[in-house]
């Protein structure tokens, strides 16, 4: 059975650095063309794509949000951590972990953590 | 950026009523790479199709998808009850988007 695990602040100032861990179970990265992935989904809003990372530690980004996008992988830990920096009000959302099937559709979902950008 | 543009965005309709979603992308979209999830208050997404038209696993078959190139389209042919949710379209031909949504709620 796949999981996925959000974990980290759910309350950040503005300027400052959010970092996720996504911790999974289930499955390994190792496995051919699998990714793992963040989704976020302001309150009342759609949801937006931001990155993936596979198992090659190859990863793709949002256009528009990929000045201030990390990520990373610590396969033998089964998890994956995702910065992003100068938060701001606006990135206050549910930021989704998700599992990512080799041809590119989202097939597992973790429960989202909310995360609230306040001074 | 394939910028995906669903409608309506909302359908107000009763149960037993057929739904017709659509999702239109900038772009064509090559090999049907677009999904679609379903999304319920409080909830994660779930994906319900895949490749335009394949049902994920466990999905009923009274959900449909079909289109290709530029306009795809989901049908629910009779609603029940616990298919009044949110649906998004998401590509996956050029990198990910997903669009805008549409909710499906009790007339």
């Amino acid at each position: 059975q796949v999981t996925l695990r959000e974990s980290g602040p759910a309350l950040v100032k503005p300027t400052q650095t959010l970092t996720l861990t996504c911790t999974f179970s289930g499955f390994s990265l190792t496995t051919t063309g699998v990714s793992v992935g963040w989704v976020r989904q302001p309150p009342g809003k759609a949801l937006e794509w931001l990155a993936l990372i596979d198992g090659d530690d190859d990863n793709l980004f949002s256009t528009s949000l990929r000045p201030r996008l990390t990520i990373s992988k610590d396969t033998s830990r089964n998890q994956v951590v995702f910065t992003v920096t100068n938060m701001d009000p606006v990135d206050t959302a549910t930021y989704y972990c998700v599992r990512i099937h080799s041809s590119g559709w989202v097939d597992n979902w973790g429960q989202g953590l909310l995360v609230t950008v306040s001074s | 950026e394939v910028v995906l543009t669903q409608s309506p965005g909302t359908l107000c309709l009763s149960p037993g009523e057929r739904a017709t979603l659509s999702c239109r992308a900038s772009q064509s979209i090559s090999s049907n790479y677009l999904a679609w999830y379903q999304q319920k208050p409080g909830q994660a997404p779930r994906l319900l199709l895949f490749a335009g038209s394949t049902r994920a696993t466990g999905i009923p078959d009274r959900f449909t998808g079909s289109g290709f190139g530029t306009d795809f389209t989901l049908t629910i042919s009779r609603l029940e009850p616990e298919d009044f949710a949110v649906y998004y379209c998401q590509q996956y031909s050029e990198s990910f988007t997903f669009g805008g949504g549409t909710k499906v709620e009790i007339k």
